[in-house]
Protein backbone atom coordinates (compact mmCIF):
# COMPACT_ATOMS: atom_id res chain seq x y z
CA UNK A 1 0.00 0.00 0.00
CA UNK A 2 1.82 2.71 -1.14
CA UNK A 3 -0.31 5.61 -0.49
CA UNK A 4 -0.12 8.41 -2.87
CA UNK A 5 2.75 8.53 -5.01
CA UNK A 6 4.18 11.13 -7.04
CA UNK A 7 6.49 11.64 -10.26
CA UNK A 8 8.97 13.17 -10.87
CA UNK A 9 10.89 13.94 -7.61
CA UNK A 10 12.53 16.88 -8.86
CA UNK A 11 12.43 18.73 -12.21
CA UNK A 12 14.01 21.54 -13.90
CA UNK A 13 12.55 23.28 -16.73
CA UNK A 14 13.49 26.46 -19.13
CA UNK A 15 10.43 29.05 -19.10
CA UNK A 16 8.18 28.10 -21.54
CA UNK A 17 8.90 24.15 -21.73
CA UNK A 18 5.93 22.82 -20.58
CA UNK A 19 5.21 19.54 -18.46
CA UNK A 20 3.44 17.80 -16.62
CA UNK A 21 3.20 15.94 -12.86
CA UNK A 22 1.88 12.80 -12.05
CA UNK A 23 -0.46 11.87 -8.85
CA UNK A 24 -1.50 8.57 -8.47
CA UNK A 25 -3.11 7.42 -4.77
CA UNK A 26 -4.00 3.40 -3.91
CA UNK A 27 -6.27 3.96 -1.92
CA UNK A 28 -9.66 4.23 -3.27
CA UNK A 29 -10.02 7.79 -2.33
CA UNK A 30 -12.57 9.58 -4.36
CA UNK A 31 -11.11 13.57 -3.68
CA UNK A 32 -7.47 14.23 -4.75
CA UNK A 33 -6.07 17.16 -4.52
CA UNK A 34 -3.10 19.22 -5.66
CA UNK A 35 -1.44 22.16 -3.59
CA UNK A 36 2.08 24.54 -3.95
CA UNK A 37 4.43 25.13 -1.12
CA UNK A 38 6.14 28.46 -1.43
CA UNK A 39 7.87 29.51 1.54
CA UNK A 40 6.06 32.01 3.86
CA UNK A 41 3.19 31.36 1.81
CA UNK A 42 2.05 28.44 3.39
CA UNK A 43 -0.09 25.21 1.06
CA UNK A 44 -2.24 27.12 -1.33
CA UNK A 45 -4.53 24.50 -3.14
CA UNK A 46 -4.37 24.89 -6.53
CA UNK A 47 -6.93 22.58 -8.21
CA UNK A 48 -9.00 19.83 -6.86
CA UNK A 49 -11.35 16.71 -8.02
CA UNK A 50 -14.11 15.92 -5.73
CA UNK A 51 -15.14 12.75 -7.61
CA UNK A 52 -13.53 11.41 -10.68
CA UNK A 53 -15.22 12.82 -13.49
CA UNK A 54 -15.33 16.37 -12.09
CA UNK A 55 -12.26 19.20 -11.25
CA UNK A 56 -12.60 22.72 -9.65
CA UNK A 57 -10.68 25.78 -9.09
CA UNK A 58 -8.49 26.25 -5.80
CA UNK A 59 -7.17 29.41 -4.89
CA UNK A 60 -3.93 29.72 -7.21
CA UNK A 61 -5.48 27.81 -10.42
CA UNK A 62 -3.66 30.65 -13.06
CA UNK A 63 -0.98 28.81 -15.38
CA UNK A 64 -2.00 25.46 -14.70
CA UNK A 65 -4.59 22.37 -15.86
CA UNK A 66 -5.62 19.36 -14.33
CA UNK A 67 -6.67 15.84 -15.53
CA UNK A 68 -8.59 13.41 -13.37
CA UNK A 69 -7.64 10.23 -15.56
CA UNK A 70 -9.32 7.93 -13.41
CA UNK A 71 -10.10 7.20 -9.98
CA UNK A 72 -6.71 6.80 -8.82
CA UNK A 73 -4.71 9.50 -10.44
CA UNK A 74 -4.65 13.04 -11.08
CA UNK A 75 -1.87 15.08 -12.99
CA UNK A 76 -1.20 18.52 -12.44
CA UNK A 77 0.30 19.97 -16.52
CA UNK A 78 2.32 23.24 -16.54
CA UNK A 79 1.80 24.39 -20.36
CA UNK A 80 4.21 27.23 -20.48
CA UNK A 81 6.06 27.01 -17.06
CA UNK A 82 7.35 30.54 -15.35
CA UNK A 83 9.40 31.66 -13.20
CA UNK A 84 6.41 31.92 -10.55
CA UNK A 85 5.78 28.62 -10.16
CA UNK A 86 8.93 27.55 -8.96
CA UNK A 87 7.74 25.89 -6.13
CA UNK A 88 6.99 22.12 -4.16
CA UNK A 89 3.92 20.52 -5.66
CA UNK A 90 1.76 18.54 -3.37
CA UNK A 91 -1.04 16.10 -4.08
CA UNK A 92 -3.16 14.88 -1.83
CA UNK A 93 -6.44 12.31 -1.32
CA UNK A 94 -9.37 11.94 0.82
CA UNK A 95 -12.14 10.16 1.04
CA UNK A 96 -15.54 11.57 2.77
CA UNK A 97 -15.65 10.20 6.11
CA UNK A 98 -18.15 10.04 8.68
CA UNK A 99 -17.70 13.19 10.61
CA UNK A 100 -14.15 12.72 13.36
CA UNK A 101 -12.76 10.79 10.88
CA UNK A 102 -11.61 13.69 7.68
CA UNK A 103 -7.91 13.29 6.56
CA UNK A 104 -6.03 14.00 3.77
CA UNK A 105 -3.26 11.94 2.60
CA UNK A 106 -0.44 13.73 0.99
CA UNK A 107 2.34 12.55 -1.49
CA UNK A 108 5.99 13.31 -1.04
CA UNK A 109 6.00 16.22 -3.23
CA UNK A 110 7.82 17.40 -6.36
CA UNK A 111 10.06 19.74 -6.43
CA UNK A 112 10.05 22.44 -9.48
CA UNK A 113 12.72 24.92 -10.79
CA UNK A 114 11.71 27.11 -13.54
CA UNK A 115 15.00 28.87 -14.67
CA UNK B 1 -14.70 33.73 2.97
CA UNK B 2 -13.21 31.27 4.87
CA UNK B 3 -9.50 32.02 6.30
CA UNK B 4 -6.82 30.71 8.70
CA UNK B 5 -4.26 32.40 10.73
CA UNK B 6 -0.90 31.45 11.73
CA UNK B 7 0.50 34.77 13.39
CA UNK B 8 3.94 33.07 13.67
CA UNK B 9 6.38 32.53 10.84
CA UNK B 10 8.75 31.15 13.49
CA UNK B 11 9.20 29.88 16.78
CA UNK B 12 11.90 28.69 18.60
CA UNK B 13 11.60 27.22 22.15
CA UNK B 14 14.52 25.48 24.33
CA UNK B 15 13.90 21.62 25.14
CA UNK B 16 11.58 20.74 27.98
CA UNK B 17 10.04 24.06 27.58
CA UNK B 18 6.16 24.72 26.89
CA UNK B 19 5.18 25.36 23.21
CA UNK B 20 2.42 26.92 21.79
CA UNK B 21 1.45 27.46 18.13
CA UNK B 22 -1.19 29.80 17.27
CA UNK B 23 -3.71 29.76 14.75
CA UNK B 24 -7.07 31.55 14.88
CA UNK B 25 -9.83 30.91 11.97
CA UNK B 26 -12.83 32.59 10.48
CA UNK B 27 -15.32 30.69 9.36
CA UNK B 28 -19.37 31.46 9.10
CA UNK B 29 -20.04 27.59 9.55
CA UNK B 30 -19.36 25.13 12.27
CA UNK B 31 -16.10 24.99 12.39
CA UNK B 32 -13.86 21.31 11.57
CA UNK B 33 -9.96 22.09 12.59
CA UNK B 34 -7.05 19.91 12.28
CA UNK B 35 -3.15 20.46 12.66
CA UNK B 36 -0.92 19.31 10.09
CA UNK B 37 2.80 18.56 10.59
CA UNK B 38 5.99 18.48 8.30
CA UNK B 39 8.60 16.87 9.91
CA UNK B 40 12.27 17.60 7.50
CA UNK B 41 12.24 15.89 3.92
CA UNK B 42 9.12 14.43 4.73
CA UNK B 43 5.43 14.50 3.31
CA UNK B 44 3.01 16.38 5.04
CA UNK B 45 0.88 14.51 8.02
CA UNK B 46 -2.14 14.54 10.57
CA UNK B 47 -1.03 15.21 13.97
CA UNK B 48 -4.65 16.02 15.36
CA UNK B 49 -8.31 16.63 14.67
CA UNK B 50 -9.98 19.03 16.81
CA UNK B 51 -13.38 16.92 17.06
CA UNK B 52 -11.28 13.86 18.55
CA UNK B 53 -9.84 15.90 21.35
CA UNK B 54 -7.28 13.36 21.12
CA UNK B 55 -3.44 13.70 22.39
CA UNK B 56 -0.79 13.06 19.92
CA UNK B 57 2.70 12.89 20.78
CA UNK B 58 1.50 14.70 24.02
CA UNK B 59 -0.19 17.89 21.85
CA UNK B 60 -3.12 18.95 22.52
CA UNK B 61 -5.27 21.63 20.94
CA UNK B 62 -8.46 23.13 22.54
CA UNK B 63 -11.21 24.75 19.97
CA UNK B 64 -12.37 28.14 21.41
CA UNK B 65 -15.17 29.09 19.11
CA UNK B 66 -15.46 32.60 21.46
CA UNK B 67 -12.07 33.38 20.29
CA UNK B 68 -12.02 31.67 16.96
CA UNK B 69 -9.05 29.90 18.05
CA UNK B 70 -7.35 26.42 17.48
CA UNK B 71 -3.84 26.83 19.40
CA UNK B 72 -2.10 23.74 19.88
CA UNK B 73 0.25 23.30 22.56
CA UNK B 74 3.09 21.04 24.12
CA UNK B 75 3.88 21.28 28.04
CA UNK B 76 7.57 20.09 26.83
CA UNK B 77 8.66 20.49 23.84
CA UNK B 78 11.12 17.94 22.22
CA UNK B 79 13.93 18.11 19.84
CA UNK B 80 11.93 15.91 17.87
CA UNK B 81 9.06 18.10 17.15
CA UNK B 82 11.08 20.37 15.23
CA UNK B 83 8.81 20.82 12.26
CA UNK B 84 6.25 22.87 10.27
CA UNK B 85 3.12 23.09 11.77
CA UNK B 86 -0.15 23.53 9.49
CA UNK B 87 -3.46 24.94 11.20
CA UNK B 88 -6.21 23.88 8.39
CA UNK B 89 -9.95 24.16 8.41
CA UNK B 90 -12.44 22.11 6.74
CA UNK B 91 -15.15 23.77 3.81
CA UNK B 92 -15.96 25.35 1.23
CA UNK B 93 -15.92 23.03 -1.78
CA UNK B 94 -18.05 23.49 -4.62
CA UNK B 95 -21.76 22.71 -4.12
CA UNK B 96 -22.00 23.51 -0.72
CA UNK B 97 -19.50 20.18 -0.30
CA UNK B 98 -17.51 20.36 2.85
CA UNK B 99 -14.04 18.33 1.71
CA UNK B 100 -11.48 21.37 0.83
CA UNK B 101 -8.72 22.32 3.36
CA UNK B 102 -8.08 25.54 3.79
CA UNK B 103 -4.41 25.98 5.36
CA UNK B 104 -2.59 28.82 7.32
CA UNK B 105 1.03 29.46 6.45
CA UNK B 106 2.98 27.38 8.72
CA UNK B 107 4.88 28.06 12.08
CA UNK B 108 8.05 26.20 11.75
CA UNK B 109 8.98 25.53 15.44
CA UNK B 110 12.48 24.97 16.17
CA UNK B 111 13.36 23.07 19.49
CA UNK B 112 17.12 23.89 20.61
CA UNK B 113 18.92 21.47 23.37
Amino acid sequence: NAGVTQTPKFQVLKTGQSMTLQCAQDMNHNSMYWYRQDPGMGLRLIYYSASEGTTDKGEVPNGYNVSRLNKREFSLRLESAAPSQTSVYFCASSEIAWQGAYEQYFGPGTRLTVT
Amino acid sequence: AQRVTQPEKLLSVFKGAPVELKCNYSYSGSPELFWYVQYSRQRLQLLLRHISRESIKGFTADLNKGETSFHLKKPFAQEEDSAMYYCALLGGGSGGSNYKLTFGKGTLLTVNP
